[in-house]
């Protein structure tokens, strides 16, 4: 089972649209969470943390379920500039930080 | 714009050739991170650096050499890669040990093995 799972898609969305993206990991020790968005050809840019009690960042809704290590991302009237593939992230916390990619969701917005 | 900065932002490199990749951040991280990526792949970890210290090797082949100067400076010292080591190679760094704090990546090094 691989640590981070998540659908690759892509998500083909109409502008507008409210798209969800569902993420499971298989390590309970895990202990931070992210969502980083990734364009083609470039880095990964943090897009937010989540936080237990969910959190929320304008258009974007991260919630995370620890007893069903399930970590989720809405986002909510979808642009144009929203096409990108989004990552999920965890960490296991051993005096450093090691970060576990997803392979990542591929989002389509379109006009 | 990105707060860390690698060079070159891209390489091309014969399979006999040394090289070097170089991050710099000056957010007084004191963790360190490089990584390598192919295409439609997520970034694998190959290197972390805490407080200048070598704290992680993935089990990288010994034809990458990571040297971290000092506490803003990563380098990645190439020799007689392959051409399946072609990919973009990223820079991060964070607070160490603040588990809640996130990875920041430099825009990485496009690198092709001939």
């Amino acid at each position: 089972r691989k640590e981070v799972e998540q659908d690759p898609g892509p998500f083909n969305v109409p502008e507008g649209a409210t798209v969800a993206f569902n993420c499971t990991y298989s390590n309970s020790a895990s202990q931070s969470f992210f969502w980083y968005r990734q364009d083609c050809r470039k880095e990964p840019k943090l897009l937010m943390s989540v936080y237990s009690s969910g959190n929320e960042d304008g258009r974007f809704t991260a919630q995370l379920n620890r007893a069903s290590q399930y970590i989720s991302l809405l986002i909510r009237d979808s642009k144009l500039s929203d096409s990108a593939t989004y990552l999920c992230v965890v960490t296991v916390n051993t005096g450093f930080q090691k970060l576990v990619f997803g392979t990542g969701t591929r989002l389509l917005v379109s006009p | 714009d990105t707060e860390v900065t690698q060079t070159p932002k891209h390489l091309v490199m014969g399979m006999t050739n040394k090289k070097s990749l170089k991050c710099e951040q000056h957010m007084g991280h004191r963790a360190m991170y490089w990584y390598k990526q192919k295409a439609k792949k997520p970034p694998e970890l190959m290197f972390v650096y805490s407080y200048e210290k070598l704290s992680i090797n993935e089990s990288v082949p010994s034809r990458f050499s990571p040297e971290c100067p000092n506490s803003s400076l990563l380098n990645l010292h190439l020799h007689a890669l392959q051409p399946e080591d072609s990919a973009l190679y990223l820079c991060a760094s964070s607070q160490v040990g603040g588990g809640d704090q996130p990875q920041h990546f430099g825009d990485g090094t496009r690198l092709s093995i001939l």
